[in-house]
């Protein structure tokens, strides 16, 4: 069975600072990975995902993700945090046969302090 | 890029009353669409997995008589809350598919009083 696990409920950062938020992942064949951020009651927004190739992955608004197979993880990372970027951030899963669903982690609340 | 509608996106009812929620792809024929619930400050959670033409797949624990789906056409997927109560309030988000990509609605909010 396909799972995501957020070892972090909440990840507090200043604002200027590196942030980070990490996700591993659990599938059984490659995965395809994807990362969402969701504002309050909002849908989801894409902000970038892994299929294959480079393993280094740039997104929306500055984030990028880095797919390390050996330790199965896809944090998501960016260099500077902004205030903006305060919201609920998810990592998703999905197994590369056509047609199944995404499976999400427990999401992760990203806080920037100014 | 392709766009998924939602709507409603928010409703309120009273408990026994039955709820629609439809989802749309706008500019794509979605042969699988999903729907996702969500409670506060939690993740999302599969609810079921809707094929155009066929029954949907519902996951364990989900009461496929009390949240019917309906996937009538390529770009319309319903999910109908029967009978709601005061637990069914939730955030509800469609996500519709093709080839590689998965697109999501932007939820509806459904408060049942």
């Amino acid at each position: 069975a396909q799972s995501v696990a957020q070892p972090e409920d909440q990840v507090n950062v200043a604002e200027g600072n590196p942030l980070t938020v990490k996700c591993t992942y659990s599938v059984s064949g490659n995965p395809y990975l994807f990362w969402y951020v969701q504002y309050p009651n909002r849908g989801l927004q894409f902000l970038l995902k892994y299929i294959t190739g480079d393993n280094l992955v740039k997104g929306s608004y500055g984030f990028e993700a880095e797919f390390n197979k050996s330790q199965t993880s896809f944090h998501l990372k960016k260099p500077s945090a902004l205030v903006s970027d305060s919201a609920l951030y998810f990592c998703a899963v999905r197994h590369t046969e056509a047609g199944t669903a995404l499976i999400f982690g427990k999401g992760t609340t990203l806080s920037v302090s100014s | 890029g392709a766009v998924v509608s939602q709507h409603p996106s928010r409703v309120i009812c009273k408990s026994g009353t039955s709820v629609k929620i439809e989802c749309r792809s706008l500019d794509f024929q979605a042969t699988t669409m999903f729907w996702y619930r969500q409670f506060p400050k939690k993740s999302l959670m599969l609810m079921a997995t809707s094929n155009e033409g066929s029954k949907a797949t519902y996951e364990q624990g989900v009461e496929k008589d009390k949240f019917l789906i309906n996937h009538a056409s390529l770009t319309l997927s319903t999910l109908t809350v029967t009978s709601a109560h005061p637990e069914d309030s939730s955030f509800y988000i469609c996500s519709a598919s093709r080839p590689g990509e998965l697109f999501f609605g932007s939820g509806t909010q459904l408060s049942v009083l």
